[in-house]
């Protein structure tokens, strides 16, 4: 059973400070999902990772995928109040079987 | 117009009356989803369908029902409610073509409170 795992749960960041959300997943799968979700809305897909060493970039938000290690993380530069939200990773469950496997998500919270 | 439409957006009802969550799509996506998200349990899959005649259970089926009338539409049921499946419900979509990530789409979700 894939089991995905993320941390922090909660994270509590000053303006201007960089940080690095992580997830960890338990078996082989070839894509990783980061999704963005502000507090009543819904998911907002924000990167794609679909093979070892991919990397992408988005304005202060950088993922990255190890799938050696199992292990993609989510960088933050230079934080913004905007940035503010819960952030899931989510994992395919392997071949075409495109089931998602969520992590539980980071509530990240960017204070002036 | 949103391309993932659910409706009602908020729904409350009483214990034990049968409750249906729709959800429609514009995107053209063969495959759909319902998820549901509980506080601090982030998303977990209830049912999917890669295609009208191609239905299955995910991790949490058990007191759900579903029904794939057409490719763009997607019913969730709850048969007789109970307290414990007070939740966030959401729809999502994707593209099962290989060309593409199969990158699910999410609809704005049903806040659904069972008294």
């Amino acid at each position: 059973e894939l089991k995905v795992e993320q941390n922090p749960l909660f994270l509590s960041m000053q303006e201007g400070k960089n940080y690095t959300i992580y997830c960890n997943y338990s078996t082989t799968s070839d894509r990783l999902y980061w999704y963005r979700q502000d507090p009543g809305k819904s998911l907002e897909s924000l990167f794609v990772l679909l093979s070892n060493g991919a990397v992408k970039q988005e304005g202060r938000l950088m993922a990255s995928l190890d799938t050696k290690a199992r292990l993609s993380t989510l960088h933050i530069t230079a934080a913004v109040h905007d940035l503010s939200a819960t952030y899931f990773c989510a994992v395919n469950s392997g071949g075409s079987n495109y089931k998602l496997t969520f992590g539980k998500g980071t509530l990240l919270t960017v204070n002036p | 117009d949103a391309d993932v439409t659910q409706t009602p957006r908020n729904r409350i009802t009483k214990t034990g009356k049968r409750i249906m969550l729709e959800c429609s799509q514009t995107k053209g996506h063969d495959r759909m989803y319902w998820y549901r998200q509980d506080p601090g349990l982030g998303l977990q899959l209830i049912y999917y369908s890669f295609d009208v005649k191609d239905i299955n259970k995910g991790e949490i089926s058990d007191g759900y029902s579903v029904s794939r009338q057409a490719q763009a539409k997607f019913s969730l049921s709850l048969e007789s409610a109970i307290p414990n499946q007070t939740a966030l419900y959401f729809c999502a979509t994707s593209d099962g073509s290989s060309r593409f990530d199969n990158e699910q789409f999410f609809g704005p979700g049903t806040r659904l409170t069972v008294l």
